[in-house]
């Protein structure tokens, strides 16, 4: 099975930086994806890490430990439109099923 | 291609009725994948079809759920007596094999049984 954990909520200010944390048990790994989910819409896809180390695409950066089970998602620069929850997932064994955490809120003020 | 259709964007039933969704996928993509989303969670797989074989079930998708992928196109998602508990966001998403990174998905169709 999967095992997916990452925070319920994270509040930050406008213009600064968020690591939202992602730490996973599964069986089998092969890949760890994450996603921006707005209220009401679908997922979109932001990131995608199938090796150790940091991908980096323009505000957002995602590092991936695998040998910890580790994985985070960094949010620079903040936007008010970057408000949203993040969902982190996971693919096992296989090269098609995604098994999702619960998704973090993350909440922009001003 | 404007990306994943989900049809209809919202549906309202009584309990016992049946329902149908329907998705179209981008048109190159050969996988599709039916997930369900309840509020405060992620998406949780329930199907996944490769052309117009179904290769995997969840065991969540109890025998009152079935889903066809009849030409290999556009799939469709129906829910047979619907319960209260099948209230959810009901998400569709395609990629194309081989491709390494994440699927696209859908708007998603939104269930609620009264």
């Amino acid at each position: 099975g999967q095992n997916i954990d990452q925070p319920t909520e994270m509040t930050a200010t406008e213009g600064a930086i968020v690591q939202i944390n992602c730490t996973y048990q599964t069986s089998g790994f092969n890949g760890l994806f994450w996603y921006q989910q707005h209220a009401g819409e679908a997922p979109t896809f932001l990131s995608y890490n199938v090796l150790d180390g940091l991908e980096e695409k323009g505000r957002f950066s995602s590092f991936l430990s695998r040998s910890k089970g580790y994985s985070y998602l960094l949010l620079k620069e903040l936007q008010m439109k970057d408000s949203a929850s993040y969902l982190c997932a996971v693919r096992g064994n296989n090269d098609y099923k995604l098994s999702f955490g619960a998704g973090t809120t993350v909440t922009v003020r001003a | 291609d404007t990306g994943v259709s989900q049809d209809p964007r919202h549906k309202i039933t009584k309990r016992g009725q049946n329902v149908t969704f329907r998705c179209d996928p981008i048109s190159e993509h050969n996988r599709l994948y039916w997930y369900r989303q309840t509020l405060g969670q992620g998406p949780e797989f329930l199907t996944y079809f490769q052309n117009e074989a179904q290769l995997e079930k969840s065991r969540l998708l109890s025998d009152r759920f079935s889903a066809e992928r009849p030409k290999g196109s556009f799939s469709t998602l129906e829910i047979q007596r619907t319960e209260q508990g099948d209230s959810a966001m009901y998400l569709c998403a395609s990629s194309l094999v081989g491709q390494g990174d994440g699927y696209t998905f859908g708007s998603g169709t939104r269930l609620t049984v009264v």
